[in-house]
């Protein structure tokens, strides 16, 4: 069974551009989280979907927002982007949001 | 606030030692509780959890831990760690029906 797949990998952005970033689950997850990691930070929730209805949402600012499709695909976009939000962005997929999460690999953005 | 504590940031063990990874959450209810591990250059992955039984879980390579309800910890523990043991160790709770929230890990490193 395929894992969870992110694309793309790598970004370089400018400041001021905005960016999406993807995420497929694994086949039959209806949950899909996702999340910011910085070495100074650890790992903060950015938002959850379940079944294409975001039932949570971290501390992030509005610039940060996200959606999930009929298919529990996933995208995430980040407007207006700052150096601060250089990160590697994962992604997480669950059967349910009660349920182990299966991470990917990461999209890694670099913000110059 | 909620939250999820890891008590260390970094701790350096020799081969053959043993590890106790101390976590500490906030919340009050039904709480899954979970470790993952990051390897260097690798994707997070599960070590272990809980859901409800026996409090105290056995996980992959070694690990267990054990759920303390009275003290809100679940502390991660390994007999014997082994050089390939390096690696970022993650804690993480999930509240019913509530999004996932993940400490701010802990970095073992294993001399040979």
């Amino acid at each position: 069974k395929a894992g969870v797949t992110q694309t793309p990998r790598y970004l370089i952005k400018t400041r001021g551009q905005q960016v999406t970033l993807s995420c497929s689950p694994i086949s039959g997850h209806r949950s899909v989280s996702w999340y910011q990691q910085t070495p100074g930070q650890g790992l903060q929730f950015l938002f959850e979907y379940f079944s294409e209805t975001q039932r949570n949402k971290g501390n992030f600012p509005g610039r940060f927002s996200g959606r999930q499709f009929s298919n529990s695909r996933s995208e995430m976009n980040v407007s207006t982007l700052e150096l601060g939000d250089s990160a590697l962005y994962l992604c997480a997929s669950s059967r349910d949001p009660s349920d182990i999460q299966y991470f990917g690999a990461g999209t890694r953005l670099s913000v110059l | 606030a909620q939250s999820v504590s890891q008590h260390n940031h970094h701790v350096i063990l020799s081969e053959a030692a043993s590890l106790e990874l101390g976590c500490n959450y906030s919340y009050g209810g039904t709480v899954n509780l979970f470790w993952y591990v990051q390897y260097p250059g690798q994707h997070l992955q599960l070590l272990l959890k809980y859901f409800s039984g026996d409090p105290l879980v056995k996980g992959i390579k070694g690990f267990e831990a054990e759920f303390i309800k009275s003290k809100f910890s679940f502390n991660l523990r390994k007999p014997s760690v082994q050089w390939s043991d390096t690696a970022e160790y993650f804690c993480a709770v999930n509240v019913y029906n509530n999004d996932m929230r993940f400490g701010a890990g802990t970095r073992l490193t294993v001399k040979p």
